[in-house]
């Protein structure tokens, strides 16, 4: 069956310091990689997503970017953390048309 | 654009009674529907969605939402509360044909049940 890891679940960082996040998934092949952000008072967001190896299309603007050096792994990184960084960072898998499943977060606090 | 409204941020209801948990969206083209619960601390977890055909959909635990396009809404219900279906629920919009993952999700509902 199909899993997904994220890590590290929880993550203080001062402001300035860089940030990867790693998410990776098994028992898949090709999928679709998501990282979505939830903040408070802005809701779930879609940040990037990736439908295959160096193929990484951003929806929002920020100061995060991500990469996909495997077929089932997504990096979320920053060189400089801001605090407005701060919130609740999701990977997510599909395939084909599928629906998306969710890792378990990773929770970012920049100090 | 799409976009997904869910009615209430907060919604309190008693063990045993109904529940009823509103979104409204907004799309230009046919959309996926989806139905997501997140406990605290945790990922999100799929209830149920609509894609094609019959417009009552039923999902884990007891609940089921109907796409109703007149009204452009996918309200999720359930008859009756457990404690543990306190939890975050967001619903969300996708394109047909797309990809399920690229969501538009709403801001979420807070169920809280007492006893």
């Amino acid at each position: 069956s199909q899993t997904i890891h994220q890590w590290p679940a929880t993550l203080v960082q001062p402001v300035g310091s860089p940030l990867s996040l790693e998410c990776t998934v098994e028992g898949t092949s090709n999928p679709n990689l998501y990282w979505y952000r939830q903040a408070a008072g802005r809701g779930l967001q879609l940040l990037f997503y990736s439908v295959g190896i160096g193929q990484i299309s951003s929806e929002v603007p920020q100061n995060l970017s991500a990469s996909r050096p495997q077929d089932r792994q997504f990096i979320l990184s920053s060189k400089k953390l801001l605090l407005s960084d701060s919130g609740f960072y999701l990977c997510a898998w599909s395939v084909g048309t599928s629906e998306a499943f969710f890792g378990q977060g990773t929770r970012l606090t920049v100090v | 654009a799409q976009s997904v409204t869910q009615l209430g941020s907060h919604v309190s209801v008693s063990e045993g009674a109904l529940v009823l948990l509103r979104c409204n969206y907004s799309s230009s083209v046919p959309p996926y529907l989806f139905w997501y619960v997140q406990y605290p601390n945790q990922g999100l977890q799929l209830l149920l969605k609509y894609t094609t055909g019959a417009t009552l959909v039923k999902g884990i635990n007891g609940f089921e939402a109907e796409f109703k396009k007149s009204e452009t809404s996918f309200h999720l219900t359930k008859p009756s509360a457990h404690m543990s279906d306190a939890a975050e629920y967001f619903c969300a919009v996708s394109n047909y044909g797309g990809s399920q993952g690229n969501l538009i999700f709403g801001k979420g509902t807070k169920l809280s049940v007492k006893p």
